[in-house]
């Protein structure tokens, strides 16, 4: 099956910094990367996603970008803000029409943006 | 819309017991799928369900069961409960089919505690 692994675990920025989490993943049949974010107490949702014939997208101070050649995929978070402090997980999916999506995560990188 | 309710929210049990989570999905959504929530391990796979059907399974042992109802509603029980099941239990849902249906939407999870 397919394996995520996610990096670094722990992240700390100053306000105004940019942050970037790398992922990487196994399976090249992997077509859509979403990135969740998931603050404190609070369930997780989305902030990003890509899917595996766009190799750049962007939203605001959020972008991803995917390089399929070496099965890894990031998000960069420009100008960070105290609020962006959370647990931000990356997960790689295989979309097929009739067994839907089988969603793998990343264990997830606690980001903490200091004032 | 009304966003994805799980019941109940915090709940201890202790080893050897079994317990029964529910989740009620966004209205109109078709698919649900449950992850399981440790610390340091992220978001781990347990089941997904479309049409009262079980489309995808994860990595657990028989004890994690599902089920769907014709409301989409899913609940999802765990039996001969180990101090290792203590987790948060998360429920998502989806649309399940067409385009679109990439976004998991979550909800707030069951903390699940045994002693």
């Amino acid at each position: 099956g397919e394996n995520v692994e996610q990096h670094p675990s722990t992240l700390s920025v100053q306000e105004g910094d940019s942050a970037v989490i790398k992922c990487t993943y196994s399976d090249s049949a992997s077509n859509y990367f979403p990135w969740y974010k998931q603050e404190l107490g609070k369930r997780p949702q989305l902030i990003i996603d890509i899917r595996s014939n766009v190799g750049e997208k962007k939203d605001q101070r959020i972008a991803v970008t995917l390089n399929k050649t070496a099965k890894h995929f990031s998000l960069h978070i420009t100008e960070t803000q105290p609020e962006d402090s959370a647990v931000y997980f990356c997960a790689a999916s295989i979309t097929r029409a009739n067994t839907g999506n089988q969603f793998y995560f990343g264990t997830g990188t606690s980001l903490t943006v200091i004032p | 819309k009304a966003g994805v309710t799980q019941t109940p929210r915090y709940l201890i049990k202790t080893r050897g017991q079994q317990v029964t989570l529910s989740c009620s999905p966004i209205s109109g959504h078709r698919s649900v799928s449950w992850y399981q929530q440790t610390p340091g391990q992220g978001l781990q796979f347990l089941f997904e369900y479309f049409s009262e059907t079980q489309r995808n399974k994860g990595n657990f042992p028989g004890r994690f069961s599902g089920r769907q109802f014709s409301n989409s509603r899913s609940e999802m029980n765990v039996s001969t409960l180990e101090l290792g099941d203590s987790a948060l239990y998360l429920c998502a849902s989806s649309p399940g089919r067409g385009r679109g249906t990439g976004e998991l939407f979550f909800g707030e999870g069951s903390r699940l505690t045994v002693l």
